[in-house]
């Protein structure tokens, strides 16, 4: 039983395309973020959003738009993929938007052509 | 903007040796995590520290949060092939902040 599954797990694709990565969680948690981790493995976050709202939009080009159907779904739509986008793209989760501990998912490596 | 600063990046040792990495920051935090990632997999919760000079032991892993809150160590103790990892610290409220990890590798 995963407790945050995101899909694919690897993504290739042209430059210019528009791809969709999916999360979901089944935690009961209120929470979910998503994370760029980079070729040098600093994980950033991107966004957070807590009960389907946006609580935190880092400075991520507007070519990223986050949707979270329900508390359990946190999907990301990436517009015009660019080189710079290849990295892997964590899903978590956590109880509450005050709470640091978070679960993760598998990740999805994007890789730009 | 809280940081946390990670050392060292990179580490390699013989198995059985001991070792300690770190996390410091210049601001207090309420809690801080430790986490494990192997290759290929997202990051795992080890621990998490709360109060100031606390210290927390998993088998051969001992956490320590600083008396000020602002900085924390993890110490292996016979350090095994299978603690290779990328160790992360994490903190913060509202947002969790990640530090840029600790390679380490243990060398049979």
């Amino acid at each position: 039983d995963t407790a945050v599954s995101q899909t694919p797990k690897y993504l290739v694709t042209q430059m210019g395309n528009d791809k969709s990565i999916k999360c979901e969680q089944n935690l009961g948690h209120d929470t979910m973020y998503w994370y760029k981790q980079d070729s040098k493995k600093f994980l950033k976050i991107m966004f957070s959003y807590n009960n389907k709202e946006l609580i935190i939009n880092e400075t991520v080009p507007n070519r990223f738009s986050p949707k979270s159907p329900d508390k359990a779904h946190l999907n990301l739509h990436i517009n015009s993929l660019e080189l710079g986008d290849s990295a892997v793209y964590f899903c978590a989760s956590s109880q509450g938007s005050q709470d640091t501990e978070a679960f993760f998912g598998q990740g999805t490596r994007l890789t730009v052509v | 903007t809280q940081l946390l600063e990670q050392s060292p990046q990179f580490l390699s040792i013989q198995e059985g040796e001991n070792l300690t990495v770190y996390c410091n920051s210049s601001s207090v935090f309420s809690s801080l995590q430790w986490y494990r990632q192997e290759p290929g997999e997202g990051p795992v919760l080890l621990v998490t520290v709360v109060t100031g000079g606390e210290v927390k032991k998993l088998k051969r892993l001992t956490f320590q949060f600083g008396d000020a809150r602002k900085d924390s160590s993890l110490h292996i103790t016979a350090a095994q092939p299978g603690d290779t990892g990328l160790y992360l610290c994490a903190g913060g409220q509202g947002k969790i902040i990640f530090g840029k990890g600790t390679r380490l590798h243990i060398l049979p």
